[in-house]
């Protein structure tokens, strides 16, 4: 069965750092581009960005772009969210999905997520 | 503000039909695929159709998605509570170059 196990909830002070995993099963973990949505409480999803395992390549929403960094680490299939500095603001659930490829007929190539994590809740207080 | 435009709320009674719905641009739906995720209350979002109009399995029938020009539906028909629900529609845009989502339609069944 495939799935993507994350890790536990988290509750921080502004200012602090974070990583929170999600563990891939199931399938090739390495060639298949994983990612993370955020979803603010009582709001919709969010996009943040995705990674594909294998060579580490990372494309990031731009709303995201420079706030977190997503990274992964093909030998333990596990991929990764992190924050340096986190503020009020980024509380929220956090989504890790594997992400599926579509390719057009002139060889645009596209995402979208197939199989979702539980979701980490991430909650910022002072 | 999201990129897809969604109608906040939907309802309907058991047996019924309804239909939530989905708009965009040229530079997602209109050129792309669309997606379809149902989030159930307290849990983590589901992919309910894709390319559009395909169901993954498990997916009860009951559940169809069409597109046309830069719009896109998602039907349920023969209701049942436990289709009670947030609805998102995602797609790709090549003008942001990420994946979008719309502001999901919660479903209540009355």
């Amino acid at each position: 069965e495939v799935q993507v196990v994350q890790s536990g909830g988290e509750v921080k002070k502004p200012g602090e750092s974070l990583k929170i995993s999600c563990k891939g099963s199931g399938y090739n973990f390495a060639t298949h581009w994983i990612g993370w949505v955020r979803q603010m409480p009582g709001r919709g999803l969010d996009w943040m960005g995705m990674i594909y395992p294998d060579d580490s390549d990372t494309r990031y929403s731009q709303s995201f772009q420079g706030q977190v960094t997503i990274s992964a680490d093909k030998s333990i299939s596990t991929a990764y969210l992190q924050w340096s500095s986190l503020k009020a603001s980024d509380t929220a659930i956090y989504y890790c999905a594997r992400h599926r490829i579509v390719a057009t007929i002139d060889n645009y190539f596209y995402y979208y997520m197939d199989v979702w994590g539980k979701g980490t809740t991430v909650t910022v207080s002072s | 503000q999201s990129v897809l435009t969604q109608t906040p709320s939907a309802s309907g009674t058991p047996g019924q039909r309804v239909t939530i719905s989905c708009s965009g641009s040229s530079s997602n739906i209109g050129n792309y695929y669309v997606y379809w995720y149902q989030q159930l209350p307290g849990t983590a979002p589901k992919l309910l159709i894709y390319s559009n109009s395909q169901r993954p399995s498990g997916v009860p029938d009951r559940f169809s998605g069409s597109k046309s020009g830069t719009s896109a539906s998602l039907a349920i028909s023969g209701l049942r509570s436990e289709d009670e629900a947030d609805y998102y529609c995602s797609a790709w845009d090549d003008s942001l170059s990420g994946v979008v989502f719309g502001g999901g339609t919660k479903l209540a069944v009355l």
